[in-house]
């Protein structure tokens, strides 16, 4: 069973301050998603990557994907409170769609 | 507007009193699956379902079933609820198994 291990799973810092998040698997993926959830709403899509070696940016968030497939991470620069909430890793496995732990963030004006 | 609606929102039961979660999308979607939220462990999957009459478990299958009667629903009921049942809900639903999900507003079960 492919699991994703993400960390940090907590993350508390200060506005401006840039941060990342990493998403690891033993098996390589055949894409993989990062969603964002804020409290008492579901996790909304960010981006999906799908290329070794491809970058997408949206906005301050910087979302990469190994080359080898493996493993992504998303970089936020000069985070913001609005920034503020869970990160998930997602990817698809025979069929299922399973997600990482998250990782909770916390931006403190 | 593209959703998927999930009912009730919160719910307190007793053990053992059977239970059924609804979700409906409107989106067209073969891909339909339910997920527990609980903290430390992230979103696992309990169930999933391709496309009608298509079923398939998922990490944590045990205690609950699901229908996949027609394409837009997908209930997901608790036979005999029991304590350890007690978790967030969510519904999703997409094109494909690693397509973007859409999910629902989650369902908070309290079983007492």
């Amino acid at each position: 069973t492919q699991l994703l291990e993400q960390s940090p799973q907590f993350l508390s810092i200060q506005e401006g301050e840039n941060l990342t998040v990493y998403c690891n698997s033993s098996s390589v993926f055949s894409s993989l998603q990062w969603y964002r959830q804020e409290p008492g709403e579901g996790p909304v899509l960010l981006v999906t990557v799908v290329t070794g070696g491809e970058v997408k940016k949206l906005k301050r968030l910087t979302f990469q994907f190994g080359d080898a497939r493996k493993d992504s991470s998303l970089h936020i620069t000069a985070a913001q409170p609005g920034d503020t909430g869970l990160y998930l890793c997602g990817s698809s496995n025979t069929g299922k769609l399973i997600f990482g732990q998250g990782t909770t963030l916390q931006v403190k004006p | 507007e593209a959703q998927v609606t999930q009912n009730p929102r919160y719910l307190i039961t007793v053990t053992g009193k059977k239970l059924t979660v609804t979700c409906s999308q409107n989106m067209n979607h073969e891909y339909m699956s339910w997920y527990r939220q609980d903290p430390g462990l992230g979103l696992r999957q309990i169930y999933y379902s391709m496309n009608v009459e298509v079923t398939d478990k998922g990490d944590v299958p045990e205690g609950y079933k699901v229908s996949r009667k027609e394409k837009r629903n997908f209930p997901l009921i608790l036979e005999s609820p029991s304590p350890n049942q007690t978790s967030l809900y969510f519904c999703a639903s997409s094109f494909g198994a690693g397509l973007e999900a859409f999910f629902g507003q989650g369902t908070r079960l309290t079983v007492v």
